[in-house]
C-alpha cells in the first residue's frame, strides 16, 4: 500500500500569510495527487488534481506542485475562509490520504 | 445542482450489520465511477470501496474486505453499501463521492456508530 505523509500536522498563521504544505509519499505516484479543504461538520471539497490542476471555482491563491513523491500545497495570501484541514490523497495505486493538516490562527 | 444524499447511518452493536444508501441528482449517475469514503471522529480520511459505472467491478480496503459489499442502482441512481460482521473501528462518519481517481462530488455525510 501507498503511504501518504503530511507535513506539518498542525499550522499556525495570520491572514495574509503564504503557506507551504508538504505531502510525501512512500513511492513515486508521478502526478497521481489531489488535495482537499475540509472544514468543520462538512465534507472534504477538491482544491488541486493531477498535482498542480485548480479545480474549477477554486481561488487562484491556491496553487499545487511536485512531482514523484514529493508534493506542496501552497496559500498565497491566506484568507479567513482558508482556516480548515487540508488533506493530500493519492490515486496511483488504490486512494490514500494524509493524515491532515490543519491551518489555524 | 449536483446533490449526495447519503442515509442509513446510525448506532449498531459490534456484529451487527447496516445498510447505507446514497441517492445521487443533478448529473448522470450511471456515467461515473463512485466510492464510500469514511472519516473516523477526529481522525483522517480512509476510502473504503468503489465501483465501476456500471457495478460491474468492486474495489474494497483490505479493513473492510470480505465485510462490506458496495453496489450500486444505476436506475435508481443510487448507491449502497451493505456493512456486516461490524467492529467498533468502524465508527466513523462515512461519505459517498464520486470519480474514479480523485473525488469531486461528494454528500454531507452519514454517521455509523459501532458500540454495545
Amino acid at each position: 500500500d501507498i503511504q501518504m505523509t503530511q507535513s506539518p500536522s498542525t499550522l499556525s498563521a495570520s491572514v495574509g500569510d503564504r503557506v507551504t504544505i508538504t505531502c510525501r509519499a512512500s513511492q513515486s505516484i508521478s502526478s497521481s495527487l489531489a488535495w482537499y479543504q475540509q472544514k468543520p461538520g462538512k465534507a472534504p471539497s477538491l482544491l488541486i488534481y493531477a498535482a498542480s490542476s485548480l479545480e474549477s471555482g477554486v481561488p487562484s491563491r491556491f496553487s499545487g506542485s511536485g512531482s514523484g513523491a514529493e508534493f506542496t500545497l501552497t496559500i498565497s495570501g491566506l484568507q479567513p475562509d482558508d482556516f480548515a484541514t487540508y488533506f493530500c490523497q493519492q490515486y496511483n495505486g488504490y486512494w490514500t490520504f494524509g493524515q491532515g493538516t490543519k491551518v489555524e490562527i | 445542482e449536483v446533490r449526495l444524499v447519503e442515509s442509513g447511518g446510525g448506532l449498531v452493536p459490534p456484529g451487527g450489520s447496516l445498510r447505507l444508501s446514497c441517492a445521487a441528482s443533478g448529473f448522470a449517475f450511471g456515467s461515473y465511477w463512485m466510492n464510500w469514503v469514511r472519516q473516523a471522529p477526529g481522525k483522517g480520511l480512509e476510502w473504503v470501496a468503489g465501483t465501476k459505472r456500471d457495478g460491474g467491478e468492486t474495489y474494497y480496503a483490505d479493513s473492510v474486505k470480505g465485510r462490506f459489499t458496495i453496489s450500486r442502482d444505476n436506475a435508481k441512481n443510487s448507491l449502497y453499501l451493505q456493512m456486516n460482521s461490524l467492529r467498533v473501528e468502524d465508527t466513523a462518519v462515512y461519505y459517498c463521492a464520486t470519480g474514479e481517481y480523485y473525488f469531486y462530488y461528494w454528500g454531507q455525510g452519514t454517521p455509523v456508530t459501532v458500540s454495545s
